[in-house]
């Protein structure tokens, strides 16, 4: 069965401190790889998408990469406000989407 | 902007109730999905549809149904509500199948 892995599944980070998340996908035939943000109590707010290995996407400090087995999201020089989950998801078939557990990120200030 | 908006923030209910979820998307999208998220296991797809009457099971598609009669407007339908169907509901729309989804705010139910 298809699936996605993201580690970790938490993550506490000081104000600047650079790190990544990772999104392990064993979908044959990737279709699509998103990531999305959610806030608590909140509904996912789309960041990215990436469609083939090799393809990087950039938004504000964020910056999505693609292998052929799995996702980073890289965090550059973090502020509180990007305290969050991240979801990442693989596309597979026609339509449906398959998520990760998520990362829950926490930037103190 | 895409904006889907859910008819309603939190709802309790009743064991046995019958309870409709509306979502509505304007950007004229042909996709729209149901999914649950519950702590641990994630988001989960409970029905789709990509055409006006039209409609597919997701992974988890009992003890619901759906209802697609118009293109923006997308009902869920719990036909006799349980207390383990208390989750976080979302709704998504996406314009072709392989584009991101956009996601309404969601409904939290509690089924008591």
């Amino acid at each position: 069965e298809d699936q996605v892995t993201q580690s970790p599944e938490a993550l506490r980070l000081q104000e600047g401190e650079s790190s990544s998340l990772n999104c392990s996908y064993t979908v044959s035939g990737l279709r699509g790889l998103f990531w999305y943000r959610q806030d608590p109590g909140k509904g996912p707010e789309f960041l990215f998408t990436l469609y083939s290995a090799g393809e990087e996407k950039e938004k504000e400090r964020l910056k999505a990469t693609l292998t052929k087995k799995e996702s980073f999201l890289h965090i550059t020089a973090p502020k509180p406000e990007d305290s969050a989950t991240y979801l990442c998801a693989s596309l597979q078939g026609a339509q449906k989407l398959v998520f990760g557990q998520g990362t829950r990120l926490t930037i103190n200030p | 902007d895409v904006k889907v908006t859910q008819s309603s923030r939190y709802l309790v209910k009743r064991t046995g109730e019958k309870v409709f979820l509306e979502c509505v998307q304007d950007m004229d999208h042909e996709n729209m999905f149901w999914y649950r998220q519950d702590p641990g296991l994630g988001l989960r797809l409970i029905y789709f549809s990509y055409d006006v009457k039209m409609k597919e099971k997701g992974d988890i598609p009992e003890g619901y149904s759906v209802s697609r009669e118009k293109k923006e407007r997308f009902s869920l339908i719990l036909e006799s509500a349980s207390t383990n169907q208390t989750s976080m509901y979302l709704c998504a729309s996406s314009l072709m199948a392989y584009n991101e989804q956009f996601f309404g705010p969601g409904t939290r139910l509690t089924v008591l």
